[in-house]
């Protein structure tokens, strides 16, 4: 078991373009979460996963994201139209149980120029 | 709504001296509280949480916290800094089981010798 990962670490990309960031969860891990944290600020909560059902969002998830978990394994989060303001570390996590712990990935940094 | 408060952005100790991390919560519902520690370029790991019972709740690293309903505390405190504990540390808290958690600003931990 190597954790949960994320990819690609590291995205820049040019205002006005999309952008795709992959989370594997930890293996059998039902519950996922996105969360999005700048410099100098906790992570802030994006949206959440049960097996494939996205069960909550937040109000930050604006109609240029989206989140898509088709099988209950990995996720997705699209920005369309990328804005300067969107440059962030963009995190992950997955649970086994609500009550159990989140492990976080790495996170994906992503950098709007 | 829910909200952490982390006093003090960066809290400074020598190696062998107590580390006392504050934070304050705001919650409607009993919490379920959280604390958090990011080392650069890594994800976030946890060092312990707070359900429900004993309301000292011991964790990794040799940390612990206090959950105080009266004065709506959960500070982090570890007896003797090393080193290595230097890092940032997020305090958060959630309203149910396995729904998003809500972060703290943070404190950046520096400890000297």
């Amino acid at each position: 078991d190597t954790g949960v990962s994320q990819d690609p670490r590291h995205k820049i990309t040019k205002r006005g373009q999309n952008v795709t960031f992959r989370c594997d969860p930890i293996s059998e891990h039902n519950r996922l979460y996105w969360y999005r944290q700048t410099l100098g600020q906790g992570p802030e909560f994006l949206t959440y996963f049960q097996n494939e059902a996205q069960l909550e969002k937040s109000r930050l998830l604006s109609d240029r994201f989206s989140a898509e978990r088709p099988k209950g394994s990995f996720s997705t989060l699209e920005i369309q139209r990328t804005e300067q303001g969107d440059s962030a570390m963009y995190l992950c996590a997955s649970s086994s149980d609500p009550h159990n712990e989140q492990f976080f990935g790495p996170g994906t940094r992503l950098t709007v120029l | 709504a829910q909200s952490v408060t982390q006093l003090g952005s960066h809290v400074s100790v020598s190696e062998g001296a107590l580390v006392l991390l504050r934070c304050n919560y705001s919650s409607s519902v009993p919490p379920y509280l959280f604390w958090y520690v990011q080392y650069p370029n890594q994800g976030l790991q946890l060092l312990l949480k707070y359900t429900t019972g004993a309301t000292l709740v011991k964790g990794i690293n040799g940390f612990e916290a206090e959950f105080k309903k009266s004065e709506t505390s959960f500070h982090l405190t570890k007896p003797s800094a090393h080193m290595s504990d230097a890092a940032e540390y997020f305090c958060a808290v959630s309203n149910q089981a396995g729904t998003a958690l809500i972060f703290g600003k943070g404190t950046t931990l520096s400890v000297s010798s």
